[in-house]
């Protein structure tokens, strides 16, 4: 089992394009999420899906948007990139909306 | 928004030394969990508590839930440089707030041989 699969690893971007982190899981689990991690921040949630169908707002959503492609894939949109969105981004999964969650190895984006 | 606040925010100790790392909040969670993060890979989840009160032991770890399920603590015993790393707690608080997790900021620990 490779896990949660995250792609890119690296990326760099110029303000005001657009790309999309891809994310993949094979373990099964019902719910997927999307975080940012920013130095002395911790981990914020930008979107999740509880379950495949579904998709809700976490703390910081706007300038994202995202598709629960299937059961496995979950992915995370920059329409128009910003400097603000200069971070890592961490993919997660669990088998159940409440407890323990799996994480991808991430993916460091900068948009200059 | 539920706030969860780690103390302290760093922490560089010998090895062979104990520490204690909080995690409070005003708010009462349905469960909380530790993750240890090392550079450049996700968290790795270490515990989850659910029950006020609760004590959970790991090796040299041990975990505690808040009686009134507001606060955690991670107590590491002679601690080792493989313990280094950036710990983070993490709280659902059930409810509307079914499925997310709030995250503390975060403490990192270097343990020096």
């Amino acid at each position: 089992n490779a896990g949660v699969t995250q792609t890119p690893k690296f990326q760099v971007l110029k303000t005001g394009q657009s790309m999309t982190l891809q994310c993949a899981q094979d373990m099964n689990h019902n719910s997927m999420y999307w975080y940012r991690q920013d130095p002395g921040m911790g981990l914020r949630l930008i979107y999740y899906s509880a379950s495949e169908g579904t998709t809700d707002k976490g703390e910081v959503p706007n300038g994202y948007n995202v598709s629960r492609l299937n059961k496995r894939e979950f992915s995370l949109r920059l329409e128009s990139a910003a400097p603000s969105q200069t971070s890592v981004y961490f993919c997660a999964s669990s088998p159940r909306t409440v407890y323990e969650q799996y994480f991808g190895p991430g993916t460091r984006l900068t948009v200059t | 928004t539920q706030l969860l606040e780690q103390s302290p925010q760093f922490l560089s100790i010998q090895e062979g030394e104990n520490l204690t790392v909080y995690c409070n909040s005003s708010s009462v969670f349905s469960s909380l969990q530790w993750y240890r993060q090392e550079p450049g890979e996700g968290p790795v989840l270490l515990v989850t508590v659910v029950t006020g009160g609760e004590v959970k032991k790991l090796k040299r770890l041990t975990f505690q839930f808040g009686d009134a399920r507001k606060d955690s603590s991670l107590h590491i015993t002679a601690a080792q440089p493989g313990d280094t790393g950036l710990y983070l707690c993490a709280a659902n608080a059930g409810g509307t707030s079914y499925g997310k997790l709030t995250f503390g900021q975060g403490t990192i620990l270097t343990v020096h041989p």
